[in-house]
């Protein structure tokens, strides 16, 4: 099955801080996400981007699918950013979606 | 209004217990979901139904049956519980193949 992997593993950020969070896949994929699961567990979809780069707010996604990898920028981090955030990949229509081990961010006042 | 609910929030129970998880999604989606994510965060997907019809059924123990009454209901019944068991587990639902939108979890403690 398709391998994902996220990096950096950890990340602790001052408020303001701007920051990369990267996403390598082995194989060509027609689905990628990324989430965001909050200290209190909840995880929130951010994007759906195969391919192409998406905006929402202050956070920003960009997949280089002929290359492998996804993007995630946060701009002018705030401590509601902290939390892991999560790339998954799926190879073809119905498969599995395969969750990288994720990064997990803290943003410090 | 919740999009994906799941109950219970959370479950401790005794080894070899049975237990159920019930999750419902309100979005009109094809396609539920559930996840398995351990202590250390790893989330790994159990089963999909399509359409109320199982289409992904990763190599999971039988002690773990789901069942999909209809397109909205998708819920999940434990035989036998073991220690290993112990995780949180989650629901989660989209149209097709799109973005997927998951339920807040069910944290399972078996003793």
């Amino acid at each position: 099955g398709i391998q994902v992997e996220q990096s950096p593993p950890d990340l602790i950020l001052q408020e303001g801080a701007n920051s990369t969070l990267r996403c390598n896949f082995s194989d060509s994929v027609n689905n990628l996400q990324w989430f965001h699961q909050n200290p209190w567990g909840q995880l929130i979809n951010l994007f759906y981007i195969p391919s192409g780069t998406k905006q929402n707010g202050r956070l920003s996604a960009t997949t280089v699918a002929t290359e492998r990898y996804s993007l995630l920028y946060i701009s002018s981090s705030q401590t509601t950013d902290s939390g892991v955030y999560f790339c998954a990949a799926r190879l073809g229509s119905w498969g599995k979606l395969q969750f990288g081990a994720g990064t997990q961010v803290v943003v410090t006042p | 209004d919740t999009a994906v609910s799941q109950t219970p929030k959370y479950l401790v129970t005794q080894m070899g217990n049975d237990k159920s998880i019930k999750c419902e999604q309100n979005l009109g989606h094809d396609t539920m979901y559930w996840y398995k994510q351990d202590s250390k965060k790893f989330l790994k997907i159990m089963f999909s139904y399509n359409n109320k019809e199982l289409i992904i059924n990763e190599t999971v123990p039988n002690r773990f049956s789901p069942k999909s009454p209809d397109k909205a209901h998708l819920n999940l019944h434990i035989n036998s519980l073991e220690l290993g068991d112990s995780a949180v587990y989650f629901c989660a639902s989209s149209q097709s193949t799109d973005t997927q939108y998951f339920g807040p979890g069910t944290r399972l403690t078996v003793l």
